[in-house]
């Protein structure tokens, strides 16, 4: 079965621009979720989806977005970047979300650098 | 606030050598604890999972407890070789319903000498 796939997986943008990030699920998981990982601050969580809801939202400000699409897979969107948003990306998919899902281990993907100049 | 940390920070040790990696934890209101793996530039590949019911998981050379009331977990490593250096991060699942998400460790660095 394949893995989580996160694409693209290396990306150079410029202050004020916007990007999108992709992820596919491992197949049959319908809860993806998001996270931020960065030298000073680690690792954080930015938002999960589930059944193409928003289920739970990190401490990020509203330039973080994302969304997740009937087949499960899930992008999301940084819009006005700043220097400090440079970051590994990284996507995590589960079989459900919430109840037994909570019970569940998170499958991650290789993640998106993401560079800000 | 739950806060997660991992001591040491980094170690090094020759082939061969068992050793330990601390994880502890201030809110013991915890479905599970994860156990991770991060090589340079790569994602995170889990190692073990404890549920908040067990005492300790075990994968080949990979041990894993949990201490919930005391708020730590360990990872024991047998036989150590070359190829276990990574970062190795340990990560919570609260039961508050609205912080679910795991909260991370900032790691330990393992380097294996040959």
């Amino acid at each position: 079965k394949a893995g989580v796939t996160q694409t693209p997986r290396y990306l150079i943008k410029t202050r004020g621009q916007q990007v999108t990030l992709s992820c596919s699920p491992i197949s049959g998981h319908r809860s993806v979720s998001w996270y931020q990982q960065t030298p000073g601050q680690g690792l954080q969580f930015l938002f999960e989806y589930f059944s193409e809801t928003q289920r739970n939202k990190g401490n990020f400000p509203g330039r973080f977005s994302g969304r997740q699409f009937s087949n499960s897979r899930s992008e999301m969107n940084v819009s006005t970047l700043e220097l400090g948003d440079s970051a590994l990306y990284l996507c995590a998919s589960s079989l459900v979300s919430g109840g037994a899902g909570l019970q569940e281990t998170q499958y991650f993907g290789p993640g998106t650098r993401l560079l800000v100049l | 606030k739950q806060e997660v940390t991992q001591i040491p920070a980094a170690l090094s040790v020759p082939e061969g050598e068992n050793l330990v990696l601390n994880c502890s934890f201030t809110d013991s209101a915890i479905y599970n604890l994860q156990w991770f793996r991060q090589d340079p530039g790569k994602g995170l590949t889990s190692l073990l999972l404890i549920q908040s019911s067990q005492r300790e998981q075990t994968s080949g050379r990979l041990n894993a407890s949990l201490d919930k009331s005391s708020g730590r977990s360990t990872l024991y490593i047998a036989a150590s070789q070359p190829g276990d250096s990574a970062t190795y991060l340990c990560a919570v699942r609260l039961m508050d319903t609205g912080r679910r998400a795991l909260t991370f460790g900032s790691g330990t660095r393992l380097q294996v000498q040959p």
